[in-house]
Parts: C-alpha cells; sequence; structure tokens
C-alpha cells in the first residue's frame, strides 16, 4: 500500500531558528512530490519536486528530494512567528483515480 | 483568494437537517476532490471526480451524498449527520496528467458543526 509518513508530528522552536522537516514515502510508480502549508484552513501549494538532488527555493523555505532513499526535506530558515503552520507532504498514486496520499503533517509552531 | 471558492464557510446544522456544501473551481481542471480534516486530524479523502465521474468512494458513510453536474462544480449533500461530523471539509481542483506532476488547489473549506 503507498504511504507518505513525515516526521517530527510537532516542533516548537524560537524565531530565528532552521527548522528541517522530513517526508518519506513508499509510493509505486513515484513521480513527483509535494509540499504543502496550511494555517488556519486551505492548504496552500509550496514545492513540487521530481527530480533529485535538484533544490527548490523560495525565499527563506528550501527543499530537496533524494529517489533513491525515498524521502524528501523541507527547510526553514531564520523562522519567523508566520511560519507557524502545519506541513504538509503528499505525493499523487499512478492508478486512474488521480488521488493524492497526504501525509499526517508536521504542526510547527514558532515562538516570539 | 483562490480559483477554488467554497460556500457556505461555515454551518451549523441539527442531526436532522439536510444541507448542501457548494465547491467551484474556476481553473479549468478536470478533477475535483472532497476531503474532511478533524481537529488537530490528518485530512481524510472523501470521494474523487475525473471528468464528472466518480473514481474514489473511500467508505464514506451514505449521509454523504456527493454530486458533480460538470467538472466546475462539486456538491456534497449531508443529511442525518452526527456529531462527529463536524469538521472542516475542504473542496479541491487538479488538472489530471498522465505524468502526475500536476499539484492540487484548495479551497477555503466549510466548516460544519452538527448539533
Amino acid at each position: 500500500e503507498d504511504k507518505v509518513v513525515q516526521s517530527p508530528l510537532s516542533l516548537v522552536v524560537h524565531e530565528g531558528d532552521t527548522v528541517t522537516l522530513n517526508c518519506s514515502y513508499e509510493v509505486t510508480n513515484f513521480r513527483s512530490l509535494l509540499w504543502y502549508k496550511q494555517e488556519k484552513k486551505a492548504p496552500t501549494f509550496l514545492f513540487m519536486l521530481t527530480s533529485s538532488g535538484i533544490e527548490k527555493k523560495s525565499g527563506r523555505l528550501s527543499s530537496i528530494l533524494d529517489k533513491k532513499e525515498l524521502f524528501s526535506i523541507l527547510n526553514i530558515t531564520a523562522t519567523q512567528t508566520g511560519d507557524s503552520a502545519v506541513y504538509l507532504c503528499a505525493a499523487p498514486e499512478i492508478s486512474g483515480t488521480y488521488k493524492y496520499i497526504f501525509g499526517t503533517g508536521t504542526r510547527l509552531k514558532v515562538l516570539a | 483568494e483562490t480559483g477554488v471558492t467554497q460556500t457556505p464557510r461555515h454551518l451549523v446544522m441539527g442531526m436532522t437537517n439536510k444541507k448542501s456544501l457548494k465547491c467551484e473551481q474556476h481553473l479549468g481542471h478536470n478533477a475535483m476532490y472532497w476531503y474532511k480534516q478533524s481537529a488537530k486530524k490528518p485530512l481524510e479523502l472523501m470521494f474523487v471526480y475525473n471528468f464528472k465521474e466518480q473514481t474514489e468512494n473511500n467508505s464514506v458513510p451514505s449521509r454523504f451524498s456527493p454530486e458533480c453536474p460538470n467538472s466546475s462544480h462539486l456538491f456534497l449533500h449531508l443529511h442525518t449527520l452526527q456529531p462527529e461530523d463536524s469538521a472542516l471539509y475542504l473542496c479541491a481542483s487538479s488538472q489530471p496528467s498522465a505524468s502526475r506532476t500536476s499539484y492540487q488547489y484548495f479551497g477555503p473549506g466549510t466548516r460544519l458543526t452538527v448539533t
């Protein structure tokens, strides 16, 4: 059965810290991995990763994929209170249903 | 403002009521999804529609009834719900691709409370 596992489940840091969130996956015929940020309501898209070793970067956030070891990390440098959110990792299934397998998320709290 | 809208944003209903949630996407996508998210729990996929056809029903109780009249609109009809059905209901859309390199756009959600 396909699955996506995130760790840690929750994390509390202070402003200015750097955090690393982990996502491992077991997905048949893997094609892509997605990261989302969910604050109060709707998850918002952060990154899509398809190739190993190529870093995607947006401001203080960056992410990389390792297709050999089947994991991805999301890094946030110089964290701010506005980074407090649940970070979700997902991968599309290759079946005909076009559904996505989501991890349980990592709840990040950044203290001032 | 995302390309996926949901109404209502908040809903309080009794266990004997019948209500409907509406989702509309303005992105030209052909796949639409309903998810349930209970407090501090992961997203639970409920239904998937691809080109108006239901392709996934994730063992959802029959008191939830989806309807997809066209690729832009998705409804979730609710009747005789239970208090444990109180949750955030999220709609999403995506453009199906054989390469599986598209991602989902989510609506703002409907916060449902069943009393």
